[in-house]
Parts: C-alpha cells; sequence; structure tokens
C-alpha cells in the first residue's frame, strides 16, 4: 500500500526551529518529486516546497530562507527543517508525492499531517 | 506567479443534482491542473489530474475539462459524500510553484 505518515509538529516558540518527518511506504521516495503543503487554521491550502528526483529544490516566497526540504534515500523518507519560525508559520503540515512520479499527475497520495503551532 | 481563482466560493446544491465549479488561472497552464476534495480533518484527496483524468478509484460521476486558463470540475447527480471543500491546483513545470485556488465549499441545498 502507498502511503505517507508525517510526524514531529508540535508547539514551538516563535523564533525556534522544528523538524518534519514524513516516512514513505509503497514507493520510493528518491525516485518522485515530494512536496509538502501546508493549511493554517481555518484556511486553504498552500504549497510549501518540493524536491526533484535530482535533488534540485524549490520553495514559497513565504519560507524561502527560513525551511529546508530534503530526503535520506536509507530511510525512504522525507524532511522538512523550519528555521526562524512566526506565528504565521502555524498551521497542519502535509506531505505528498507529486507532481511528478512517472508522469505529471498531481499531489497523490497525501499523508495525515502534523500540526505545526507556533505560539509564545 | 500564477494565481488561481475558484468560483464560486460556496455552491448551494440539492442531493442528486449537478454541481459545476470553476477554477481560473492567470495565465495558461496547458492541461497541468489538478482538483482535490477536502473534507474536515481530512488530508486532500486527488481527484483529477490532467484537466481531465480521474485519479484511481474516483467515481465517473466527478469529471474535468478545460484547458489554458479555464477550467471546470462538474459533479453529476451529488451524493451525500461529495458535500466538502474542492481546490483546484496548478503544476505547471517552471517556475516550480504549484498554488492552489482558495477553493470552493460545496454545501447541501
Amino acid at each position: 500500500e502507498v502511503q505517507l505518515v508525517e510526524s514531529g509538529g508540535g508547539l514551538i516558540q516563535p523564533g525556534g526551529s522544528l523538524r518534519l518527518s514524513c516516512a514513505a511506504s509503497g514507493f520510493t521516495v528518491s525516485s518522485n518529486y515530494m512536496s509538502w503543503v501546508r493549511q493554517a487554521p481555518g484556511k486553504g491550502l498552500e504549497w510549501v516546497s518540493v524536491i526533484y528526483r535530482g535533488g534540485s529544490t524549490y520553495y514559497a516566497d513565504s519560507v524561502k530562507g527560513r525551511f529546508t526540504i530534503s530526503r535520506d534515500n536509507s530511510k525512504n523518507t522525507l524532511y522538512l527543517q523550519m528555521n526562524s519560525l512566526r506565528a504565521e508559520d502555524t498551521a497542519v503540515y502535509y506531505c505528498a508525492r507529486g507532481p511528478y512520479s512517472s508522469s505529471w499527475s498531481g499531489f497523490d497520495p497525501w499523508g495525515q499531517g502534523t500540526l505545526v503551532t507556533v505560539s509564545s | 506567479e500564477i494565481v488561481m481563482t475558484q468560483s464560486p466560493a460556496t455552491l448551494s446544491v440539492s442531493p442528486g443534482e449537478r454541481a459545476t465549479l470553476s477554477c481560473r488561472a492567470s495565465q495558461s497552464l496547458s492541461s497541468n491542473l489538478a482538483w482535490y476534495q477536502q473534507k474536515p480533518g481530512q488530508a486532500p484527496r486527488l481527484l483529477i489530474y490532467g484537466a481531465s483524468t480521474r485519479a484511481t478509484g474516483i467515481p465517473a460521476r466527478f469529471s474535468g475539462s478545460g484547458s489554458g486558463t479555464e477550467f471546470t470540475l462538474t459533479i453529476s447527480s451529488l451524493q451525500s459524500e461529495d458535500f466538502a471543500v474542492y481546490y483546484c491546483q496548478q503544476y505547471n513545470n517552471w517556475p516550480p510553484l504549484y498554488t492552489f485556488g482558495q477553493g470552493t465549499k460545496l454545501e447541501i441545498k
């Protein structure tokens, strides 16, 4: 079964750091584009970052310079290192495969999400 | 940056009727557009990719159409489980900024 499971969320003070993990099963992370998407409470979806199969990484302007996407091929796991966190980073963070797998095919599957709350 | 605009923000439809949701892009996407369904407390679920291809396991009552800058998601004969929020998303290759629309809430009339 193709599945993604996120972990690492929690309550963190402004200016702090947190690392999210996304463990994949049923497919190989390094053979796919992998993305992070977030959703602030009661709001819509916001794309955050993507890592290509070749390792190139890209970010939304709102997180550029503060967040870093990476992967550990031996653990088949995707990460999001979040530094200099702000109150506006409070959201449920989802990892997702895509938008490219064997073809351009959107984001599928998605993990269940992990909540990050930035507050003093 | 490509801006995605969905309309209407809220759509009230009776069960068994047809729902038509719209998504407009600020520049041409070719067919690099996806639709997602999200229910409260759940992760989004991919419905449509490539503007018109149903994802695996998605019922035939869901259909997508359009290309360029104008796209439509149609749900024929609404079922109770279809009432949710729907998002469109562009995934143009470059620049890799895979923006979402603001969502359309489909509610029971």
